[in-house]
């Protein structure tokens, strides 16, 4: 069941540029996600903001998370090429038993 | 440092072989999870375990099982491998934390994946 969805699909930006990426979810959650994956690999956790946090930095990269509008993004700052690489949010829906949900991905490349 | 190995980058066999895909991870982690990334459908969930010896289905578990018979390792079965689970698959790891049994939604540690093809 797909949970959260990314938006949009791809993105091209120039080196330096900042790129910001959407994430929008169906349902309450306790919190969201961001991993990044480069080609051919596995998923690489980026950071992690809970249902009660608005905001929140790691190096780069700020995560905005409005509950209200049930959707968070992601904004990566002076963009480098080795940024470029495919950006899934994961959704940690409430309630019992629940799984992370992952996204389908963003493919952001940055051009040097 | 954080470590979750899985024991071929690239598989290819023939239909109606049996596969076994394994994984190790080395953080002591409670859960573990399979996945399959196919373009277009992006990861879905096959079985996730939670301790040793138990597993849960994913929202795609036709056509394959697991085992875990260690607490490091996870390992999943394709019986009979048919060509239409050619696919990425990635396994991944996380704490039980401050979440109950049967609920995994800490922060996951993939591995490199296995790019799997049936012939």
């Amino acid at each position: 069941s797909q949970q959260g969805e990314e938006d949009p699909q791809a993105l091209s930006i120039q080196e330096g540029e900042n790129a910001t990426m959407n994430c929008s979810y169906k349902t309450s959650i306790n919190n969201l996600q961001w991993y990044r994956q480069n080609s051919g690999r596995g998923l690489v956790h980026l950071i992690l903001i809970r249902s009660n946090e608005r905001e929140k930095h790691s190096g780069r990269l700020r995560v905005t998370l409005d509950t209200s509008k049930k959707s968070s993004s992601l904004l990566i700052t002076a963009s480098r090429a080795a940024d470029t690489a495919s950006y899934f949010c994961a959704t940690d829906p409430t309630g019992a038993n629940s799984k992370l949900t992952f996204g389908k991905g963003i493919t952001l490349s940055v051009r040097p | 440092d954080v470590k979750v190995t899985q024991s071929s980058r690239y598989l290819v066999k023939r239909t109606g072989e049996k596969v076994f895909l394994e994984c190790v991870q080395d953080m002591d982690h409670e859960n573990m999870f399979w996945y399959r990334q196919d373009p277009g459908l992006g990861l879905r969930l096959i079985y996730f375990s939670y301790d040793v010896k138990m597993k849960e289905k994913g929202d795609i578990p036709e056509g394959y099982s697991v085992s875990r018979e260690k607490k490091e390792r996870f390992s999943l079965i394709l019986e009979s491998a048919s060509t239409n689970q050619t696919s990425m698959y990635l396994c991944a790891s996380s704490y039980l934390g401050e979440l109950r049994r049967g609920t995994a939604t800490d922060t996951q540690y993939f591995g490199p994946g296995t790019r799997l093809t049936v012939l």
